[in-house]
């Protein structure tokens, strides 16, 4: 079964400060990793995925994430921290079958302080 | 870009009513969701649709139904809302392959008093 973990519920980072958020999987076979981002009272909007190819991924608004097969993770960073970046962050998975659904991790709340 | 509205950000209904969420893709998506998010819990599926007139159970259908006649709506029926079913719910679309990502709607925040 997929699974997706979010191991944080909150980060603080100080503004211009790299950030790191972190996320670890587990599905059958080989992965379709994302990233979201929720600002408040909104949908989420995509950030960046990972389908193949390139480990290190480029999104928008300066973030990348770093597929890392040995250690099922795909982490979220961004060199320089802005206060606009507080919001939470969802990763999600699935498999590359058809039918599998995307599973949603449970959330981050990133906090970027002045 | 891929739009995907929803009727109301905000409704407020009571207890026992039935309440009609809509959900509108402009991109000709084969794919939509509904979600109910909740703090601490993240996005759970409520339901998916395929294709016109199909439709699946997610992880939690319980007390919610869904219609889908045209490829571009698809609406979540709470057939007699209870308070627990106080939540934000948020539509998705997406393209039929693998790999794409959902496009989300704005959310509506339902509160059942």
């Amino acid at each position: 079964a997929q699974s997706v973990a979010q191991p944080e519920d909150q980060v603080n980072v100080a503004e211009g400060n790299p950030l790191t958020v972190k996320c670890t999987y587990s599905v059958s076979g080989n992965p379709y990793l994302f990233w979201y981002v929720q600002y408040p009272n909104r949908g989420l909007q995509f950030l960046l995925k990972y389908i193949t190819g390139d480990n290190l991924v480029k999104g928008s608004y300066g973030f990348e994430a770093e597929f890392n097969k040995s250690q099922t993770s795909f982490h979220l960073k961004k060199p320089s921290a802005l206060v606009s970046d507080s919001a939470l962050y969802f990763c999600a998975v699935s498999g590359m079958n058809r039918d599998d659904k995307i599973i949603f991790g449970k959330g981050t709340r990133l906090h970027i302080l002045p | 870009d891929v739009k995907v509205t929803q009727s109301s950000r905000y409704l407020v209904k009571r207890t026992g009513e039935k309440v009609f969420l809509e959900c509108v893709q402009d991109m000709d998506h084969e794919n939509m969701f509904w979600y109910r998010q909740d703090p601490g819990l993240g996005l759970r599926l409520i339901y998916f649709s395929y294709d016109v007139k199909m439709k699946e159970k997610g992880d939690i259908p319980e007390g919610y139904s869904v219609s889908r006649e045209k490829k571009e709506r698809f609406s979540l029926i709470l057939e007699s809302a209870s308070t627990n079913q106080t939540s934000m719910y948020l539509c998705a679309s997406s393209p039929l392959v693998s790999g794409y990502e959902q496009y989300f709607g704005p959310g509506t925040r339902l509160t059942v008093t």
